[in-house]
């Protein structure tokens, strides 16, 4: 069955600090994967979308990197700030009618 | 700001009525999909339309329906509200009829109340 796990569920760290938020996929065949941020009540915005071929992609302070064999992805915030509070999602399009596996979505509080 | 608009913002209706969510896409976009997102949970494919055809269906209650108009804009029909239904419901748009490796884009939302 194709599944997007995501941890942890939720992360409180000091503004300025870095995190780290992992998605792990069981999609097959694998399009792309692409992470998202979701501020409270607001629609989902792009950060990165990644394909098979790509292990790093940067947006900013967002660091997203891809490991295909291992199907794991994980999104890195370098010196968090107080505006990057908000739900992160993963979501995985499979490759055969490209449909999007959406996971749960990581909840990360930036405190002062 | 996306270039998709959601009216109305929100929306609180009683059970049993039925109610009607608008969404414009992006300028040049064919494909809208809809959304529906409850309370803390992840958000909830319901349906795709392609220059005003059906493309996909994901899990859509046979109360809700939608169509796509020849100006693109969208509209998604909710029948026989039950508490259930309140939720925030999202439009997205793209420029391809398929996902694949193409961005969505999507609007601000309407927030459904159901008393």
């Amino acid at each position: 069955k194709n599944q997007v796990e995501q941890s942890p569920q939720s992360l409180i760290i000091l503004e300025g600090k870095n995190c780290t938020l992992q998605c792990n996929y069981t999609v097959s065949p694998f399009s792309n994967l692409r992470w998202y941020k979701q501020d409270t009540g607001r629609g989902p915005v792009s950060l990165t979308i990644m394909t098979f071929s790509e292990n790093t992609k940067s947006n900013g302070r967002y660091t997203a990197t891809l490991d295909a064999d291992t199907k794991q992805s994980s999104l890195h915030i370098t010196a968090s700030q107080l505006s990057d509070s908000a739900s992160y999602i993963c979501v995985v399009c499979e490759g055969s009618n490209y449909q999007l596996i959406w996971g749960a979505g990581t909840k990360l509080i930036i405190k002062p | 700001d996306s270039g998709v608009t959601q009216t109305p913002k929100h929306l609180i209706t009683a059970t049993g009525q039925r109610v009607t969510l608008r969404c414009s896409p992006r300028s040049g976009d064919l494909s809208v999909y809809w959304y529906q997102q409850s309370l803390d949970q992840g958000l909830q494919f319901l349906i795709q339309y392609y220059n005003g055809e059906e493309r996909a269906k994901g899990n859509i209650l046979e109360r809700f329906s939608a169509q796509q108009f020849p100006d693109l804009h969208s509209e998604l029909n909710l029948s026989s509200l039950e508490l259930g239904d309140s939720a925030l419901y999202f439009c997205a748009s793209s420029s391809s009829g398929s996902v694949g490796s193409v961005e969505q884009f999507f609007g601000p939302g309407t927030r459904l109340t159901v008393l």
